[in-house]
């Protein structure tokens, strides 16, 4: 089993439109948790760290469930520009982060 | 503030070669991180260095070798290079601190690897 699992899509999806993305993790002591942004043939960035009390940034929405080891991206109001993979990232102990394989979005106009 | 730079952008190499990538943090980082990112997989780590010292070390051969220097920029040696060693090389940093929040990982641009 995958330490983080995300459902590969591609989700196509509409400008304006909600998307929700999921992701499991196996590790219980997994300490930190966040949503990384990477276009294509670029380096990962930091989309927003999860917390357990959820976390909103404009049209983004996170939010993590630790019992059932789970994670959530909620992006409203889709632009062209939100197009890119998203990658769902534990940190364990020792710094280290695990990366999932990435949910693509193709927002299209 | 600049962010994380790495060198070169792009590397060719022969099997059996040895590699020798290079990254500089973002003032004030300390810890320095390497990742791997092969064609069609996922981000694996492979090395955590902060002040000068090795941290932790993912599941990679001893091939792969690095070091931090007292500026805290960093190397990844990667010898005896295999085919499979093509890949993208990403580099992060984060800043020193005991909260778990300030340990935000930023990544460099990376350097492509590819071993013919």
């Amino acid at each position: 089993r995958k330490e983080v699992e995300q459902d590969p899509g591609p989700f196509n999806v509409p400008e304006g439109a909600t998307v929700a993305f999921n992701c499991t993790y196996s590790n219980s002591a997994s300490q930190s948790f966040f949503w990384y942004r990477q276009d294509c043939r670029k380096e990962p960035k930091l989309l927003m760290s999860v917390y357990s009390s959820g976390n909103e940034d404009g049209r983004f929405t996170a939010q993590l469930n630790r019992a059932s080891q789970y994670i959530s991206l909620l992006i409203r109001d889709s632009k062209l520009s939100d197009s890119a993979t998203y990658l769902c990232v534990v940190k364990l102990g020792g710094n280290k982060l695990v990366f999932g394989a990435g949910t693509i979005l193709r927002v299209k106009s | 503030e600049a962010g994380v730079t790495q060198s070169p952008t792009h590397l060719i190499k022969t099997r059996g070669q040895q590699a020798t990538l290079r990254c500089s943090p973002i003032s004030g980082h300390t810890s320095v991180y390497w990742y791997q990112q092969a064609l069609g997989l996922g981000l694996q780590f492979l090395l955590w260095y902060d002040e000068g010292e090795e941290r932790n070390r993912g599941n990679f051969p001893p091939r792969f070798s690095g070091r931090q220097f007292p500026n805290y920029s960093s190397e990844l040696n990667v010898n005896a290079l295999e085919l499979e060693d093509s890949a993208l090389y990403l580099c992060a940093s984060s800043s020193p601190g005991l909260a778990v929040r300030t340990d935000t990982q930023y990544f460099g641009p990376g350097t492509r690897l590819t071993v013919l």
